[in-house]
């Protein structure tokens, strides 16, 4: 049972307008959820972080909102740039276990044109 | 510069043929782990270790084996390798506080 779950495989957006990567969860204890993105033939590298208590955080270009009660994540990335083309991860953490282990989506590719 | 380092990159073995895959990582952080990454069904844990001499099972374990002697070197060994165990993996190291993943560059294996 996929408990992070990225229902889009892939995406497309032109250079400079809004991308929007969603992300569901099942999983009521996930109290921290964080984007990564990932190059081909390179790890997933952090990317933006939010809390279970807010409902938003902005990074730069980069903004990712938080629907606790549709349990609903999204990551917007204003505006895009043909180097955010990537694999994007979401991932959630229960933090009342032991184990620091991320649970990841299948991730969204994203594809940035010029 | 905070680093994850995994060797091989790339690895082709047969069937049975032991073989670790290293990592280190130089930021003094107690927990590490391992992941596989397949095609259709992203990152999935393999173990992970609290500290040293601390390690547990992740998510699909089986085939696997770890192990933690010094802080900062966490090891995945395969014992009898499979060909269903053809995969990315990649070591990661989290900096607790912030629940933030730290991934190696990843270890491409093929099992044949």
């Amino acid at each position: 049972d996929q408990q992070v779950k990225q229902n889009s495989p892939s995406l497309s957006v032109q250079e400079g307008r809004i991308s929007i990567l969603n992300c569901d969860y099942t999983n009521s204890m996930f109290d921290y959820f964080l984007w990564y993105k990932k190059y081909p033939a390179e790890g997933p590298t952090f990317l933006i972080s939010i809390s279970s208590i807010k409902d938003k955080n902005e990074d730069g270009r980069f903004t990712v909102f938080l629907n606790k009660s549709a349990k609903h994540l999204s990551l917007h990335i204003v505006p895009s740039q043909p180097g955010d083309s990537a694999v994007y991860f979401c991932a959630a953490r229960d933090s009342g276990g032991s184990n620091y282990k991320l649970t990841f989506g299948k991730g969204t590719l994203l594809t940035v044109n010029p | 510069e905070a680093q994850v380092t995994q060797n091989p990159r790339y690895l082709i073995t047969v069937t049975g043929k032991k073989l670790t895959v290293t990592c280190s990582q130089n930021m003094n952080h107690e927990y590490m782990s391992w992941y596989r990454q397949d095609p259709g069904l992203g990152l999935r844990q393999i173990y992970y270790s609290m500290n040293v001499e601390v390690t547990d099972k992740g998510d699909v374990p089986e085939g696997y084996k770890v192990s933690r002697k010094e802080k900062r070197n966490f090891p995945l060994i395969l014992e009898s390798p499979s060909p269903n165990q053809t995969s990315l993996y990649f070591c990661a190291s989290t900096r607790v506080a912030t629940g933030e993943l730290f991934f190696g560059e990843g270890s491409r294996l093929t099992v044949l």
